[in-house]
């Protein structure tokens, strides 16, 4: 069983426009939530992650919003560009409950257009 | 510093053989992750360890599967006999010793991509 899903396979957005990339979770243990970005041939390198204790995290261009009660996140990307053209995996993580580990989505791919 | 190193970066075998994988973590990194990309699974965990020791194996697909982590510093993933349905891109990440209140970044190696014929 899928705990962290990605329903939207791809997305395509014109540059400087707004991305929203989503995420659900069925596991309420969960505490920690991060996105991951992957370009082709790459490894996945972290972009932006959030605690459970907050709704909402910023970070330049990239804003992470929680909402817990519909097990629910989300990745907004302001203005979109270009080289924001990859996949972006969101996971989740449940310290709390001693599961150190991370479980991943499908993926969503980006592409933004020039 | 150098990040997460994983060898080979290709491989191309054929139905039977046996493939190993290998990782180096991050130097002083605690837990080491062992993940294989699918279109179909994404990103899938397939076993992890603590100080060396595996912790979590529940995302092994078969027996044909099999990691160990000899010391801090090296890590491999075996196939035997591998199969074509194996054919994926499997990642290595490390991350440093978990601190309460902290998210911790899980760094990846750059991925073995493994063809199966």
């Amino acid at each position: 069983d899928q705990q962290v899903k990605q329903n939207s396979p791809s997305l395509s957005v014109q540059e400087g426009r707004i991305s929203i990339l989503n995420c659900d979770y069925t596991n309420s243990m969960f505490d920690y939530f991060l996105w991951y970005k992957k370009y082709p041939a790459e490894g996945p390198t972290f972009l932006i992650s959030i605690s459970s204790i907050k709704d909402k995290n910023e970070d330049g261009r990239f804003t992470v919003f929680l909402n817990k009660s519909a097990k629910h996140l989300s990745l907004h990307i302001v203005p979109s560009q270009p080289g924001d053209s990859a996949v972006y995996f969101c996971a989740a993580s449940g310290t709390t409950s001693g599961t150190y580990k991370y479980i991943f989505g499908t993926g969503t791919r980006l592409k933004v257009l020039a | 510093d150098a990040g997460v190193i994983q060898s080979p970066r290709h491989e191309v075998t054929e139905m039977g053989q046996e493939v190993t994988l290998r990782c180096k973590p991050i130097s002083g990194h605690d837990y080491l992750f062992w993940y294989r990309q699918t279109m179909m699974r994404g990103l899938e965990l397939l076993i992890y360890f603590n100080n060396n020791v595996p912790i979590d194996d529940s995302g092994m697909p078969e027996d044909r599967f099999s990691a160990k982590m000899p010391n801090a510093s090296f890590s491999t993933l075996k196939i035997q006999p591998s199969e074509p349905r194996d054919s994926a891109v499997y990642f290595c990440a490390s991350r440093d010793r978990w601190i309460a209140g902290e998210t911790g970044e899980l760094f990846f190696g750059e991925g073995s991509r493994l063809t199966v014929l």
